[in-house]
């Protein structure tokens, strides 16, 4: 069974572009969620999708970061403009139901310059 | 605000020897408690979990922890260490019953382990 996928892996782009970062979860996973680690910091919570509706966004950054998961499906995660504060780690993770293990992808690491 | 703390950054230890790596949270009652490690290239994994019972509790890879309560402490520990152990540790909590949700971080703790 395939787990958590992110893609890309890697991404760098200049300060002022747009990025959209991709995470397919775990097939019948209904719960999707984003975090994100900044300069090695703690990794923050940014929202929570049941299916395709946002359950929890009271982590996103501001309003140059959004969200989105049609169909229930895989999430896409899009910074426009990205500033150079954007930089970091973004995780995805998918679980069954709320009261189940979430599984996180490998992340993908942006950076802005 | 809750809030979890790891005090090391960085830990080295040899191969073999045991290693205790330490998390604090800050929370009025008692949440539930998560270790996770990441791996060069891998996403985060969950290592342990604690939601109530025993307070140690096993986890995978020969790990386990101890969740003191006097302590806010929920310590990761394990006798001896491998090379394939070299990884990023974070300790987590989720701040009330409702699952797996908004998971609180710590910084992390970065292991190396010297052959």
């Amino acid at each position: 069974e395939a787990g958590v996928t992110q893609f890309p892996s890697h991404s760098v782009i200049e300060k002022g572009q747009t990025v959209t970062l991709r995470c397919d979860p775990i097939s019948g996973h209904d719960n999707l969620y984003w975090y994100r680690r900044v300069m090695g910091k703690e990794i923050k919570f940014l929202l929570h999708f049941v299916k395709e509706s946002k359950q929890d966004e009271s982590g996103m950054p501001n309003n140059r970061f959004l969200a989105e998961r049609t169909g229930g499906t895989y999430s896409t995660l899009k910074v426009q403009p990205a500033e150079l504060e954007d930089s970091g780690v973004y995780f995805c993770a998918s679980s069954q139901d709320r009261s189940t293990e979430a599984f996180f992808g490998q992340g993908t690491r942006l950076t802005v310059v | 605000a809750q809030s979890v703390t790891q005090p090391d950054i960085h830990i080295t230890v040899s191969e073999g020897a045991s290693l205790e790596l330490r998390c604090n949270y800050s929370y009025g009652a008692t949440p539930y408690l998560f270790w996770y490690v990441q791996s060069p290239g891998q996403g985060l994994q969950l290592l342990l979990k604690y939601f109530s019972g025993d307070t140690l509790v096993q986890g995978i890879k020969g790990f386990e922890a101890e969740f003191k309560r006097s302590q806010s402490s929920f310590n990761l520990r394990k006798p001896s260490v491998h090379w394939s152990d070299a990884a990023e540790y974070f300790c987590a909590v989720v701040p009330f019953s409702g699952g797996y949700n908004k998971l609180i971080f710590g910084a992390g703790t970065r292991l190396a382990v010297h052959p």
